[in-house]
């Protein structure tokens, strides 16, 4: 595709629901990111893979928090037993090569209620 | 620990004015530095810095890094409302082999007409 897409677009799911957050990258990019984006601030890393392997999830701030990309394309996101601090938007990124610049998609924006 | 710091956090402006932007770093395996414009959406992509002294330039956005003082700048000149926009400043900190960015929390740019 042309640039890296992310869906949903928007997701509202109440305190303790599970969701899954699906990010498409740009064809041919080997590295993938997700970053987590609170209101007024920076996003912030919480995950790499370079192709299928997860080589840094340093940044994934519960064990609720879980990452895969079976494949080496497309990447889930999946956040186990929400809560109300998960809410943000979680943007996706993806790079042709190590140390390329990061393209990002859109973004999921989550609303935990 | 990893920081960026970015300044202004907000900047009010007229049509044709120009604007400096500023990002300080204190980070560990430096690699580059990136700027990134992000209005409703997805950061978009516009420079990546890895040598000291060298102008990157495109239109009437340009920036510049010193990697001995920790900084780089983003000048936009004869600014439009077009411009007006959260600006972001992110630095590529490569340790264990990550490709993760390190985000600072941004800039926001209005251009008033």
């Amino acid at each position: 595709g042309a640039g890296v897409s992310q869906s949903p677009r928007y997701k509202v799911a109440k305190r303790g629901q599970d969701v899954a957050l699906r990010c498409d990258p740009i064809s041919g990019h080997v590295s993938l990111f997700w970053y987590q984006q609170a209101l007024g601030q920076g996003p912030e890393f919480l995950t790499y893979f370079q192709n299928e392997a997860q080589l840094d999830k340093s940044g994934l701030p519960s064990d609720r928090f879980f990452a895969e990309r079976p494949e080496g394309s497309v990447s889930t996101l999946k956040i186990q037993r929400t809560q109300q601090e998960d809410s943000a938007v979680y943007l996706c990124a993806s790079s042709l090569w190590a140390f390329y610049e990061q393209y990002f998609g859109p973004g999921t924006r989550l609303t935990v209620t | 620990e990893d920081k960026v710091v970015q300044s202004p956090l907000s900047l009010v402006v007229h049509e044709g004015d120009t604007v400096t932007l500023n990002c300080s770093y204190e980070v560990t395996n430096f690699r580059s530095l990136l700027w990134y414009k992000q209005e409703k959406k997805a950061p978009t992509f516009l420079f990546m810095l890895t040598s000291s002294g060298i102008e990157k330039k495109s239109g009437r956005l340009s920036s510049i890094l010193d990697k001995k003082e920790l900084f780089s700048i983003l000048n936009i000149t004869a600014t439009q409302t077009g411009d007006s926009a959260i600006y972001l400043c992110a630095v590529e900190a490569g340790q264990g082999g990550s490709e993760k960015l390190v985000f600072g929390k941004g800039t926001k740019l209005t251009v008033n007409p």
